[in-house]
């Protein structure tokens, strides 16, 4: 079965730090580029990061620019958030997506993991 | 960037058609072919139900269709039925490896 975990979520002060990872299964996670999408409670989707199949190339949203680092290890078929310097309104289910079907499409999502930032 | 311009809710009776705009800009949605859907149930993730612009993945009911007409992209839901009553996010590649997503829609039927 094809399939994203997420885990590494939890409850966080601001200014703190937390690291989320994502296992991959049931399917060549190297040959697909992946996307990490966040959801504020009651609130929409928005895109956060992205990562090539390499780990060569990364991009962020402004939002998160400086704070969040997206890396991946292919050997290990897992994704990385590393998520600093965490703000009140980066509280949120974190889910990671694979770019497939079209290379643009999110087409596989994990079931999320949720980070609070609260003092 | 703005997130993309959707309704924030419609509604609809079972059997009818029912449409969900989302209005993006030229450096999104009128610059690629490249809109996708997703449909969303509370506590649930995400679940692809169109992508670049008007193709079903697999697995997908073909009630649920596509297009786009410059910066507007449109999601259409025929045939209504209760278990399409759910939240529908459109999502436009925005180029250099970003995207957008729009601010999501909550369909009822009634």
């Amino acid at each position: 079965e094809v399939q994203l975990v997420e885990s590494g979520g939890g409850l966080v002060q601001p200014g703190g730090s937390l690291r989320l990872s994502c296992a991959a299964s049931g399917f060549s996670f190297s040959s697909y580029e992946i996307n990490w999408v966040r959801q504020a409670p009651g609130k929409g989707l928005e895109w956060v990061s992205y990562i090539s199949t390499s780990g060569t190339i990364m991009n962020y949203a402004d939002s998160v620019k400086g704070r969040l680092t997206i890396s991946r290890d292919n050997a290990k078929n897992s994704l990385y958030l590393q998520m600093n310097s965490l703000r009140a309104e980066d509280t949120a289910i974190y889910y990671c997506t694979r770019a497939g079907l079209s290379t643009y499409t999110f087409d596989i999502w994990g079931q999320g993991t949720m980070v609070t930032v609260s003092s | 960037q703005s997130a993309l311009t959707q309704p924030a809710s419609v509604s609809g009776s079972p059997g009818q058609s029912i449409t969900i705009s989302c209005t993006g800009t030229s450096s999104d949605v009128g610059s690629y072919n490249l809109v996708s859907w997703y449909q969303q149930y509370p506590g649930k993730a995400p679940k692809l139900m169109i992508y670049d612009d008007s193709k079903w993945p697999s697995g997908v009911s073909n009630r649920f269709s596509g297009s786009k007409s410059g910066n507007t992209a449109s999601l259409t839901i025929s045939g209504l039925q209760a278990e399409d009553e759910a939240d529908y996010y459109c999502c436009s590649y925005a180029g250099s490896n970003s995207w957008i997503f729009g601010g999501g829609t909550k369909l009822t039927v009634l």
